[in-house]
């Protein structure tokens, strides 16, 4: 069974600062896609990015860009150009293709933008 | 509607009373999924429709918890003999086809008092 781990409960970061969540995962599969999503307390959870594992280029939506290592199941989230409508918690998943495609979620991190 | 829809925003019910929790996915998505998020913890996947059939329920944690889409659209997630335990938020998924971006709606926050 795939896990994800992501190992900071909660991070800040300064308005305009960039900031970095980790996040590692566990499987044996050799194709998969990996998400970051974002749920602010509306409770809606937003895809914010998505990379696939047999892309070895980075994937990059606007402020949001990940450093994704496939050896070492690595897959962090930086956050440029900090806002503070980006404080909400953040969520890494994994998805296997094939069967359900059903996500697999980390705990999460609380980010907190700061004036 | 625009997006995904479900209803209640809220619930609160006493311990053993049946409830129900409707999602209404995005028109033309053939894929839903249930999830359950427990207090400080991500979601947990549930169960998978494709199309009317439940393809994968194998998160559905004991037989107290059924769900159904009959007609392919509307899915409604049942929960019999609701224990304090079941309280979390219940999180609806749809996408358009395998491997589309799954949207979510705002969940329904679930109170077994």
């Amino acid at each position: 069974a795939q896990t994800v781990t992501q190992s900071q409960p909660e991070m800040s970061v300064q308005e305009a600062e960039t900031v970095t969540l980790s996040c590692t995962y566990d499987t044996s599969e050799s194709n998969y896609y990996l998400f970051w999503y974002k749920q602010p307390p509306s409770r809606q959870m937003i895809l914010v990015i998505r990379q696939e594992a047999y892309k070895q280029q980075n994937a990059t939506e606007n402020r949001f860009s990940v450093n994704f290592q496939k050896a070492a199941k690595s897959f962090s989230l930086k956050i440029s150009d900090s806002q503070l409508g980006d404080t909400a918690m953040y969520f890494c998943a994994f998805m296997k293709p094939g069967g359900s495609e059903k996500l697999v979620f980390g705990k999460g991190t609380k980010l907190t933008v700061n004036p | 509607g625009a997006g995904v829809s479900q209803t209640p925003s809220n619930k609160v019910t006493e311990k053993g009373k049946y409830v129900e929790l409707r999602c209404d996915p995005i028109s033309g998505h053939t894929a839903l999924y249930w999830y359950r998020q427990s207090l400080g913890q991500g979601p947990e996947f549930l169960i998978y429709f494709q199309g009317t059939g439940a393809a994968d329920d194998s998160g559905l944690p004991n037989d107290r918890f059924f769900a159904v889409r009959p007609e392919g659209s509307v899915s409604t997630l049942k929960i019999q003999r609701t224990e304090r335990g079941d309280s979390a938020v219940y999180l609806c998924a749809s996408s358009r086809d395998r491997e589309a971006e799954a949207f979510f709606g705002q969940g329904t926050r679930l109170t077994v008092v």
